[in-house]
């Protein structure tokens, strides 16, 4: 069966900081993959997708980056956080025709 | 611009009692609906979707039902129990689309 690994569960990080936070799938081949935020009192939005290796589509505008450097492994990192990053991040994968399915989560507080 | 809507932030019944839970939409290309369910520090979990080819989806005590003309979709809970005390999204893809639109979520409180 299909499951999906995210972690850190909790950080907390100054401004200013970097960040690098990890997902990886495991019991499927060549998922797509996705990473979502949810902010306080708002929905999930979705940040970055990949349909594959190496290709990154952007959402939104903002300081965050995303990388796939292996099929089932699917980074979101930032060179600088600024308060506005905090929030509970989701990675998720799905099949071509399937619904997404979540991790548990990385609650991100920048202070 | 929201193209998927919860207009109702929270909602609470009674345990035994049936839950409705709502969802606009607004893009009439979406013709893929999911429900996802979501415990407080934990990733949503798929609970049940439709396809818009159809108007009602059951599964258990779910059911999903569809009014394509109005836009608007529904996930009832029969009987409701108190472990069904979550947030609940809606969610919609539009054809050889990857992404999905999720609303705000609806906050579901099953009183025993």
């Amino acid at each position: 069966s299909q499951t999906i690994h995210q972690w850190p569960a909790t950080l907390v990080q100054p401004v200013g900081s970097p960040l690098s936070l990890e997902c990886t799938v495991e019991g499927t081949s060549n998922p797509n993959l996705y990473w979502y935020r949810q902010a306080a009192g708002r929905g999930l939005q979705l940040l970055f997708y990949s349909v594959g290796i190496g290709q990154i589509s952007s959402e939104v505008p903002q300081n965050l980056s995303a990388s796939r450097p292996q099929d089932r492994q699917f980074i979101l990192s930032s060179k600088k956080l600024l308060l506005s990053d905090s929030g509970f991040y989701l990675c998720a994968w799905s099949v071509s025709g399937g619904p997404l399915h979540f991790g548990n989560g990385t609650r991100l507080t920048v202070t | 611009d929201q193209q998927v809507k919860q207009n109702s932030p929270s909602l609470s019944v009674q345990e035994g009692r049936i839950s409705i839970l709502n969802c606009d939409y607004t893009n009439s290309m979406f013709d893929y609906f999911l429900w996802y369910k979501k415990y407080p520090a934990e990733g949503p979990t798929f609970l049940i979707s439709i396809s818009s080819i159809k108007d009602k989806n059951e599964d258990g005590r779910f059911t999903v039902f569809l009014n394509k003309s109005a836009k608007h979709l529904s996930l009832h809970i029969v009987p409701s129990q108190p472990g069904d005390s979550a947030v609940y999204f809606c969610a919609a893809s539009s054809p050889g689309n990857y992404k999905l639109t999720f609303g705000k979520g609806t906050l579901l409180t099953v009183n025993p």
